[in-house]
């Protein structure tokens, strides 16, 4: 069974890089089948999808965030990761990584399962 | 502002049944199918239907799914205190090439 564990930092200075990693168990990152996704949840608010990969390297980015994401995937050691730039206190929420699961080649129905248990990452001086 | 339309909140007694609709449009909703996760208080969202009526192993038969045009709805049947939590709807938009999400449905349970 696939499990995703986020890491990094819970504070992070106005205007710094905010760096996140999720470690991938129980499975391969490589899955023909899987994407790999951060989303996140300002605090009492809904869900924000910022962006994914393919294990091939592949990127997809929320248009709202694209100048300042970057997600890119590490296949020996299972793990994919997010830098979000010039972070503000807008960029304070929960942050989850995710699996997209495509169950045919074009994708076409997906769904996001598993989800990490997310990461509080606060922006403050 | 979400892209997916939710009501903020829904309540229901024990045992009732309770619908939430999300409504969006023919971009989103109107041409890809619909997910709906279930955020307990203080934990991270977990699938609760796909692919617009699916419920994966473990999700009792009490939740059930529909989509019709750019609207989908999550029916609740035989309400339970375990079901007070927030509810997500979710589906690919093609014009972001991207998932967008509903603004969430807070469900109390009275």
């Amino acid at each position: 069974q696939v499990q995703l564990q986020e890491s990094g930092p819970g504070l992070v200075k106005p205007s710094q890089t905010l760096s996140l990693m999720c470690t991938v168990s129980g499975g391969s990152i490589s899955s023909s089948v899987s994407y790999w996704s951060w989303i996140r949840q300002h605090p009492g608010k809904g869900l924000e999808w910022i962006g994914h990969i393919y294990y091939s390297g592949s990127t997809y980015y929320n248009p709202s965030l694209k100048s300042r994401v970057t997600i890119s995937v590490d296949t020996s050691k299972n793990q994919f990761s997010l830098k979000l730039s010039s972070v503000t206190a807008a960029d304070t929420a929960v942050y989850y990584c995710v699996r997209i699961y495509c169950p045919s080649p074009t994708c076409y129905t997906n769904w996001f399962d598993p989800w990490g248990q997310g990461t509080l990452v606060t922006v403050s001086s | 502002q979400s892209v997916l339309t939710q009501p903020p909140s829904a309540s229901g007694t024990p045992g009732q049944r309770v619908t939430i609709s999300c409504s969006g449009s023919s971009s989103n909703i109107g041409s890809n199918t619909v997910n709906w996760y279930q955020q307990l208080p203080g934990t991270a969202p977990e699938l609760l239907i796909y692919s617009n009526n699916q419920r994966p192993s473990g999700v009792p038969d009490r939740f059930s799914g529909s989509k019709s045009g750019t609207s989908a709805s999550l029916a609740i049947s035989g309400l339970q205190s375990e079901d007070e939590a927030d509810y997500y709807c979710a589906a690919w938009d093609d014009s972001l090439n991207g998932p967008v999400f509903g603004g969430g449905t807070k469900l109390t349970v009275l």
